[in-house]
């Protein structure tokens, strides 16, 4: 069963904040988060493992929350750039890059 | 350091023709996977690879569709007597080890008349 993202879709100013969520109905051993532009590949962004901390990238960052089986995504002082649709992918064990991933989330930053 | 290689970039296929979608990995990668995406639709796993190897087919339909990851040369995603349900795009992916970051090739974009 693939995982929940939430909101599908959210638009929001250069500079300000969003917080994307992805919540799975089963226990999960690692999450992944890519960003794919229209008519593009998804583009890598983090991976967090069961038992890893938060994890930062500029200002991307991410959390795992091994209990409630969700990840969140933090995007601050969004840029234009940040354009595109948030895919989170979940592995229910270490055996490869098999993911499921979740329906994705459109964002949107206008100037 | 090239990226994963997929071609053709676009293709169209008649119902009940044969589709062959390559895919190059990153120089390194021997993790191999394909993946589907319908549009506005998330991407959903099909077959994971090694070289001459089959890991995982779990998410491949049973007919029409079959895999290969060749010692020598690209990987190949075959897909025989095409029905307009199978127009998508195919996107392929590599890693050099497990749990490790995918890189996703550009993808096949194959149309079904």
């Amino acid at each position: 069963q693939q995982p929940v993202q939430s909101p599908q879709a959210v638009i929001l100013r250069e500079g300000e904040d969003a917080v994307i969520n992805c919540s799975s109905s089963k226990a999960l051993y690692s999450v992944h988060w890519y960003r794919q532009k229209h008519g593009e590949a998804p583009v890598f962004l983090m991976i967090l493992l069961k038992g890893g901390e938060q994890k930062g990238h500029e200002k991307i960052s991410a959390s795992f929350n091994e209990k409630k089986q969700q990840s969140s995504l933090y995007l601050t002082a969004s840029q234009l750039s940040y354009s595109g649709t948030y895919f989170c992918g979940t592995a229910a064990n270490n055996a490869g890059n098999m993911l499921t991933f979740g329906g994705g989330t459109r964002l949107m930053v206008k100037p | 350091n090239a990226g994963v290689m997929q071609n053709p970039r676009h293709l169209v296929r008649r119902r009940g023709q044969e589709a062959r979608l390559r895919c190059s990995p990153m120089k390194g990668h021997s993790h191999v996977y394909w993946y589907r995406q319908l549009p506005e639709e998330g991407l959903k796993f099909m077959v994971y690879l090694q070289k001459e190897n089959i890991i995982d087919e779990s998410g491949m339909p049973k007919e029409r569709f079959s895999a290969e990851f060749p010692k020598e040369g690209p990987s190949i995603l075959r897909i025989q007597q095409v029905v307009r349900g199978d127009s998508a795009a195919y996107f392929c992916a590599s890693s050099p080890i497990e749990d490790s970051p995918l890189h996703f090739g550009n993808g096949t974009r194959l149309t079904v008349t």
